[in-house]
């Protein structure tokens, strides 16, 4: 079935340090991907989203790069910051008959950066 | 752009209370989704509406817990009776009705049942 895998947390890195959190998936069709962050106490927010392959997102930084040959949605960071530490969860996202469509979550990455 | 508002924030009660949770969509989304997240199953998906309609509600624990969606502007979630493991943070989302469109959250209800 469709699923989303990602690398397990928790992350640790130094503040500048370079990231790479690590997703891939499986799907039936053609999935739009999306990575979300969740900081303590609030909702998951899009960061970044690619709707067909070899499209880039990238937001405040950080980047994603869809690739169909590896089903992989890796997001990267240059040098992270403090403030980055948080949850990141990569998604996909498919289209059924009936005009809705269907949001599969990975587990989610913790992410800690420290000075 | 008030976003997606849920409440309450927080809710403790008592093991055989009903419980009901409230979400207000972002205007002109027709699409709206009831998650819950804890610590050891990660994030569910419980529930999906579209158009008012519920399309999908495989993700509904049991028979205590059910969902309305009366008009475009308001849900609920509600579950009667309640038991300490439902304790978890619920999260409402909203979106347009398109396989690539984002979804865009509230910032939870943290529910705890003692």
């Amino acid at each position: 079935g469709d699923s989303v895998t990602q690398m397990e947390g928790p992350v640790t890195l130094s503040e500048e340090a370079f990231l790479t959190i690590n997703c891939t998936y499986t799907a039936t069709g053609y999935p739009s991907l999306f990575w979300y962050v969740q900081y303590p106490g609030e909702g998951l927010q899009l960061l970044l989203k690619a709707t067909k392959a070899d499209d880039k997102g990238s937001n405040k930084g950080f980047e994603a790069t869809y690739r169909k040959e590896t089903t992989s949605f890796h997001l990267e960071k240059g040098s992270v910051q403090v403030s980055d530490s948080a949850v990141y969860f990569c998604a996909l996202s498919l289209s059924f008959s009936g005009g809705y469509n269907k949001l599969i979550f990975g587990a989610g990455t913790r992410l800690a950066v420290h000075p | 752009d008030a976003g997606v508002i849920q409440s309450p924030r927080h809710e403790v009660t008592e093991m055989g209370q009903e419980v009901t949770l409230r979400c207000k969509p972002i205007s002109g989304h027709n699409s709206l989704f009831w998650y819950r997240q804890t610590m050891m199953r990660g994030l569910e998906l419980l529930i999906y509406f579209n158009n008012n309609v519920p399309i999908d509600d495989s993700g509904m624990p049991e028979d205590r817990f059910s969902a309305k969606m009366p008009n475009a502007s308001f849900s609920t979630l509600k579950i009667q009776p309640s038991e300490p493991r439902d304790s978890a943070v619920y999260f409402c989302a909203s979106s347009r009705s398109s396989y690539n469109s984002p979804l865009h959250f509230g910032n939870g209800t943290r529910l705890t049942v003692t």
